[in-house]
């Protein structure tokens, strides 16, 4: 079954700490992002990877932390050094750059 | 970044009605274009392609108006389901583009019975 799979769903964090969240797709997509929407906002770009062991910062990226050492994976790390990190977190996955995307479910992160 | 912009809303817009809403776009050299939906608290979902002067899928029309670079997108013989937010989205051609599609914000559109 083909598709975008984004864990956990929900994730609640104590400040101070660090969290990893997990996007995984067999779709065989070269570009993976990770972006964050807040409520009644629009997407932000936070990375982006083009292909495997390489990745660019987008628009947000201070405070985050990215990998590709998959084609597969695009794991994303919220650090302590992110300010206001709640937030709904969506990864997304396209052919190409100039290609449409497609999200995964997304991970609602929650600092306490 | 090259902008994408699109009116907020909400439209509230009784069951059955036509609605329409534009997307307008600042990068002349876009070529392709994407509509998108989502509904509240989901991800966004890719509702329409267009690649040339427009397309059509159902009750969705989308026209790409390259004069004066907005695309809109129409929906006829509207229905209670389609109550949701529009994003429009927008390849950057410019830089190489490969920081993927600017994201408009979106219009909120609620259909009423």
């Amino acid at each position: 079954d083909g598709g975008i799979t984004q864990s956990p769903k929900y994730l609640f964090r104590k400040e101070g700490q660090n969290v990893t969240l997990s996007c995984e797709q067999n779709l065989n997509h070269d570009a993976m992002y990770w972006y964050r929407q807040d409520p009644g906002q629009g997407l932000r770009l936070i990375y982006y990877s083009q292909i495997v062991n390489d990745f660019q910062k987008g628009d947000i990226a201070e405070g985050y932390s990215v990998s590709r050492e998959k084609k597969e994976s695009f794991p994303l790390t919220v650090t302590s050094a992110q300010k206001n990190p709640t937030a709904f977190y969506l990864c997304a996955t396209a052919f190409s750059s100039y290609n449409e995307q497609f999200f995964g479910p997304g991970t609602r992160l929650t600092v306490l | 970044r090259k902008e994408v912009e699109q009116d907020p809303g909400p439209f509230n817009v009784p069951e059955g009605a036509t609605v329409a809403f534009n997307c307008t776009y600042s990068n002349s050299a876009s070529q392709s274009f994407f509509w998108y939906r989502q509904d509240c608290r989901k991800e966004p979902k890719l509702l329409m392609s267009v690649y040339s002067s427009g397309n059509e899928d159902g009750r969705f029309t989308a026209q790409l108006n390259r004069a004066s670079q907005y695309i809109s997108l129409l929906i006829r013989d509207s229905k209670l389901s389609d109550s949701a937010t529009y994003l429009c989205a927008v390849p950057d051609p410019t830089g190489g583009g490969a920081d993927g599609l600017t994201f408009g914000k979106g219009t909120h559109l609620i259909i009423q019975p």
